[in-house]
């Protein structure tokens, strides 16, 4: 099975800041790959996919690059609205299985 | 716009079931697969099976095998998870999500189901 470990765990940054999480695939996954926001009590919600296609309505700041093994998540000009937690995802059109990384919590300095 | 909405909490028993319902709104239902991610509290993401239903398919996650189904009814534009055997680590929130057209990721979430596993 493919494992995805994202890095680091805990971040922490200022309103303004630009802000970069890693995510690893332990084989290559080409770019099946998508990034999700997470805020307490709610539900995941897509950001990137395909490594680096932006959603359709999510703003231009939040940037994801990278194939086969590594992939960044990249937001630019921290907005106090961007403190969450964010999860990296594998998934395979073919097999329809996915997996989540561990996730990132972004927190306030 | 296109909606999935969940069925409620439920607070279940060890060894018992629970059976979780997620009706879609708008779109076209057998567009896309729908899978299922739960998060037990202060946890991950944790990816659990889908069903396809323009194949009539499913599939589980190795963790679940044996005590997961997974359905879907078109006539009515839902799909539903049925976990048995379930232990306190089964306690969780339940999503269901849609796979955006074209790729496999999750374009449409719902909005969660809270099932507390308690004696």
């Amino acid at each position: 099975d493919i494992q995805m470990t994202q890095s680091p765990s805990t971040l922490s940054a200022s309103v303004g800041d630009t802000i970069t999480i890693t995510c690893r695939a332990s084989q290559s996954i080409r770019t099946w790959l998508a990034w999700y926001q997470q805020k307490p009590g709610k539900a995941p919600k897509l950001l990137i996919y395909d490594a680096s296609r932006l959603e359709s309505g999510v703003p231009s700041r939040f940037g994801g690059s990278g194939s086969e093994t590594e992939f960044t998540l990249t937001i630019s000009s921290l907005q106090p609205e961007d403190f969450a937690t964010y999860y990296c995802q594998h998934y395979n059109s073919y097999s329809f299985m996915h997996t989540f990384g561990q996730g990132t919590k972004l927190q306030i300095k | 716009q296109v909606r999935l909405v969940q069925s409620g909490a439920e607070v279940k028993k060890p060894g018992s079931s629970v059976k979780v319902s997620c009706k879609a709104s708008g779109g076209t239902f057998t567009s896309h697969a729908f899978s299922w991610v739960r998060q037990a509290p202060g946890q991950g993401l944790e990816w659990m099976g889908v069903v396809i239903p323009m194949f009539g398919s499913v599939k589980y996650a190795q963790q679940f095998l044996g005590r997961l189904t997974i359905t879907a009814d078109e006539s009515t534009s839902a799909t539903y998870m049925e976990l048995s055997r379930l232990t306190y680590e089964d306690t969780a929130v339940y999503y269901c999500a849609r796979e955006l057209t074209g790729t496999s990721a999750f374009d449409i979430w719902g909005q969660g189901t809270m099932v507390p596993v308690s004696s």
